[in-house]
């Protein structure tokens, strides 16, 4: 059974005190590695794609990076406006490519 | 206008009322899914639907069923809600070149009384 475990569930910043998020999975062949944002009230956006370990993709003060085990997404000098949960789902290689989703970290940054 | 449209927003009900939370899309995407979103349990697959004539479980479909009435509706039915059915639920699409990634609805925010 596929697994994605994120952590930390909550995490308090700073504006500008750089971080990571991690999410750790468990898949029998991994398809591809998503990243998600949610606001409040709202849906979950697309953020990332990420396919084979040592690929890496950015998008102004986030960068997502993803091994054999684990993927993280880091927050460099974040801004209030980057406040959000943040979704990691992963996609097996076999069977019907539904992906699977972790938990969430609520990201919160203080001005 | 928005790719993925779901109404109602919100719902107020009761106890055993039977309940139909509507999804439609304008991106073309063929497949369609609902999800529901607890606090502190993430996103939880309902139904998904990878064409018309396509129906099928995900991890908690009990007490609920599902209608694909054309590609771009997906409509997801509570036929005798109860309280623990209380929840956030999301409809999403894939497709296309990016069949891998979901767009989501804005949600439909429900409450069983």
């Amino acid at each position: 059974e596929d697994q994605v475990t994120q952590s930390p569930e909550a995490l308090r910043l700073q504006e500008g005190e750089s971080s990571s998020l991690n999410c750790s999975y468990t898949v029998s062949g991994l398809r591809g590695l998503f990243w998600y944002r949610q606001d409040p009230g709202k849906g979950p956006e697309f953020l990332f794609t990420l396919y084979s370990a040592g690929e890496e993709k950015e998008k102004e003060r986030l960068k997502a990076t993803l091994t054999k085990k684990e993927s993280f997404l880091h927050i460099t000098a974040p801004k209030p406006e980057d406040s959000a949960t943040y979704l990691c789902a992963v996609q097996a290689s076999g069977g019907s490519y539904i992906p699977t989703f972790g938990r969430g970290t609520s990201l919160i940054v203080h001005p | 206008d928005a790719d993925v449209t779901q109404t109602p927003r919100n719902r107020i009900t009761k106890t055993g009322k039977r309940i139909m939370l509507e999804c439609s899309q304008t991106k073309g995407h063929d497949r369609m899914y609902w999800y529901r979103q607890d606090p502190g349990l993430g996103l939880r697959l309902i139904y998904y639907s990878f064409d018309v004539k396509d129906i099928n479980k995900g991890e908690i479909s009990d007490g609920y069923s599902v209608s694909r009435q054309a590609q771009a509706k997906f409509s997801l039915s509570l036929e005798s809600a109860i309280p623990n059915q209380t929840a956030l639920y999301f409809c999403a699409t894939s497709g296309g070149a990016g069949a891998n990634v979901l767009t989501f609805g804005a949600g439909s925010r429900l409450t069983v009384l």
